[in-house]
């Protein structure tokens, strides 16, 4: 079945230690997405791929850094993790930009920052 | 700001019971509205969306209705099921989604 894998499902890191996490697809779609979720909040946009094309968010911090090597894998890099950073990341996919009401999340990694 | 604001859970109800889960936005403009669900152990999935003022949205037995005057999209089941447990998502948007903070739905037989 086509999907949106994630990787590692819980991630545990320590406070400034850089921590990668991981999404992949079978769906050979266009844009992908980074969310962030923290508890009893609604999923916030990162940043997006829109194939090669990396779109920030204005207010995601510079801490969040993305890379897309191809077309399915996308990674979230956090330089220096903090306390609030404790989050779900949720990536998420869709064939196109006018697509981008139809999107295909993945399960979420859970991270947590000690 | 554009927000969404949705019926803060948990919600309880007992299988064959009506549901209704409340939800309103603040945006400029007439953005596409939508609802997600999200299974546990799974990814958010889209569950209806309606695209302009009184459109109705359905799927699986739900259904919400875009209401421009009240800035509203409820999500409606006549008769719930113990498989509809999980937490729903209400959002909207003009090119990016804007989600609500989510409702957990808990079915007992």
């Amino acid at each position: 079945d086509a999907m949106v894998i994630q990787n590692p499902r819980y991630q545990v890191t320590q406070f400034g230690k850089p921590v990668t996490l991981s999404c992949s697809q079978t769906l050979n779609h266009n844009v992908m997405y980074w969310y962030q979720q923290k508890s009893s909040q609604a999923p916030k946009l990162l940043f997006h791929y829109y194939d090669k094309d990396f779109n920030n968010e204005a207010d995601t911090p510079d801490n969040f850094q993305s890379r897309r090597p191809n077309t399915s894998f996308c990674f979230l890099d956090i330089r220096s993790p903090g306390l609030g950073d404790a989050a779900m990341y949720l990536c998420a996919t869709s064939s196109s930009r006018e697509k981008w009401n139809e999107q295909f999340f993945g399960p979420g990694t859970r991270l947590t920052v000690l | 700001g554009d927000s969404v604001t949705q019926m803060e859970g948990p919600v309880t109800l007992s299988e064959e019971a009506f549901l209704t889960i409340n939800c309103t936005y603040t945006a400029t403009g007439y953005p596409s509205l939508f609802w997600y669900v999200q299974y546990p152990g799974e990814g958010l999935q889209l569950l209806l969306k309606a695209t302009k003022a009184d459109d109705k949205g359905s799927n699986k037995g739900f259904e919400a209705t875009y209401r421009k005057e009240t800035t509203s999209f409820h999500l409606e089941k006549g008769s719930v099921q113990v498989s509809d447990s999980a937490v729903y998502f209400c959002g909207f948007g003009n090119e990016k989604l804007t989600f609500g903070t989510g409702t957990r739905l808990t079915i007992i037989p």
